[in-house]
């Protein structure tokens, strides 16, 4: 079975500055896929970015990018000129025939 | 529909009592999924449906949880016998099979059940 660790329960940060989250996976498999999804207090959970395993380029989507490290299996997420509507959870999940999710990041921004 | 309905959106209940929440994939979505979510924690995997397969129920907690699906329409996932541990959001959500890879999954916006 697939594992996905976020080390990280709680972060913050400083609007218009750069965070970084982590997330670590155990996986055998060679192809899979790759999510980070943010869930505002609406919990409404909202797809950040996405990552294809058999892809070396790192996935970038405006001020969010993550840094794909498939042999260290890791897979964090930048997210660049921090805004207040940054704030809100943040899960990593791991993906081949369904979704396995982390325990996820408490992300605040600071005015 | 154009999203992911699930209801109720809140939903408290005594001790004992059985449950039933109720989640509307997107129209023409073949694969449906159940999540918990404890306060503050992560989402916790429960059971998935695809299309006329047989469901994966791996994560249902105990033999107090069951999910049913008719045909590529509406689930409920039932819990009887309620126990306070049970108190959690449940997270629906569903694809297609073909898009899931690329668009991850549409969720709802879950029912918060309280178990008092």
């Amino acid at each position: 079975a697939q594992t996905v660790t976020q080390s990280q329960p709680e972060m913050s940060v400083q609007e218009a500055e750069t965070v970084t989250l982590s997330c670590t996976y155990d996986t055998s498999e060679n192809n899979y896929y790759l999510f980070w999804y943010k869930q505002p207090p609406s919990r409404q959970m909202i797809l950040v970015i996405r990552q294809e395993a058999y892809k070396q380029q790192n996935a970038t989507e405006n001020r969010f990018s993550v840094n794909f490290q498939k042999a260290a299996k890791s897979f964090s997420l930048k997210i660049s000129d921090s805004q207040l509507g940054d704030t809100a959870m943040y899960f990593c999940a791991f993906m081949k025939h369904d979704m396995r999710f982390g325990a996820g990041t408490r992300l605040t921004v600071k005015p | 529909g154009a999203g992911v309905s699930q209801s109720p959106s809140n939903k408290v209940t005594e001790k004992g009592k059985d449950v039933e929440l109720r989640c509307d994939p997107i129209s023409g979505h073949t694969a449906l999924y159940w999540y918990r979510q404890r306060l503050g924690q992560g989402l916790e995997f429960l059971i998935y449906f695809q299309g006329n397969s047989a469901p994966d129920k791996s994560g249902l907690p105990s033999d107090r949880f069951s999910a049913e699906r008719t045909g590529e329409s509406v689930s409920t996932l039932t819990i009887q016998r309620t126990q306070q541990e049970d108190s959690a959001v449940y997270l629906c959500a569903s694809s297609s099979s073909r898009d899931a890879k690329i668009y991850g999954y549409t969720f709802g916006s879950g029912t918060r059940l309280t178990v008092v």
